[in-house]
């Protein structure tokens, strides 16, 4: 399978405990987003990455959310002191983009799901 | 902000029934905008897209045409299947891919 892969797939915690969500984008690839999506929601953008470069984050990523792609590969999504506003669905997706195009098509992993208890 | 609205779901047809999902948006300015599908255990995925006004996305049978005048993006298919039964999501960006959703509705087809 050459799509995109996220792990875990579902995770349980304790409030106040770290989390880290890795995403292996489609391998050709040099542009990586995490969204967030809560139940009944539709995806929030939370920070996108241009290969290893991170060029945009929402406000939504409060200062307990690091996101890193070191070698413009593969991405982490870590949550620090977790807190039950966190619960969510976290996606990841990828797209071969070039400056000035908009081709709006990413490609989505089937994401990870975090219960913190 | 920009934003986006569909029409609340869950959606039920029957096989072979007209399909149409509304979607409108708010903006400033003139988006692109989209249709993502997700079906059961997969994610989402592209539907269809126009990048201007008047213009019409198609695929797998479905359609939407960008409508300025009344800032909407409704979603069509003439004739639905089993298969066609997923989440599906309108949503916008402007000239980068950073895309904004909305809610989704849920299109459950019965045979």
């Amino acid at each position: 399978d050459t799509g995109v892969s996220q792990d875990p797939r579902h995770k349980i915690t304790k409030r106040g405990q770290n989390v880290t969500f890795r995403c292996d984008p489609i391998s050709e690839h040099n542009r990586l987003y995490w969204y967030r999506q809560t139940l009944g929601q539709g995806p929030e953008f939370l920070t996108y990455f241009q290969n290893e470069a991170q060029l945009e984050k929402s406000r939504l990523l409060s200062d307990r959310f690091s996101a890193e792609r070191p070698k413009g590969s593969f991405s982490t999504l870590e949550i620090q002191r977790t807190e039950q506003g966190d619960s969510a669905m976290y996606l990841c997706a990828s797209s071969l983009g070039s400056t000035g195009e908009n081709t709006g098509e990413l490609f989505f992993g089937e994401g990870s799901r975090l219960t913190v208890l | 902000g920009n934003s986006v609205t569909q029409m609340e779901g869950p959606v039920t047809l029957s096989e072979e029934a007209f399909l149409t999902i509304n979607c409108t948006y708010t903006a400033t300015g003139y988006p692109s905008l989209f249709w993502y599908v997700q079906y059961p255990g997969e994610g989402l995925q592209l539907l269809l897209k126009a990048t201007k006004a008047d213009d019409k996305g198609s695929n797998k049978g479905f359609e939407a045409t960008y409508r300025k005048e009344t800032t909407s993006f409704h979603l069509e298919k003439g004739s639905v299947q089993v298969s066609d039964s997923a989440v599906y999501f309108c949503a916008l960006n402007f000239g980068n891919e950073k895309l904004t959703f909305g809610t989704g509705t849920r299109l459950t087809i019965i045979p």
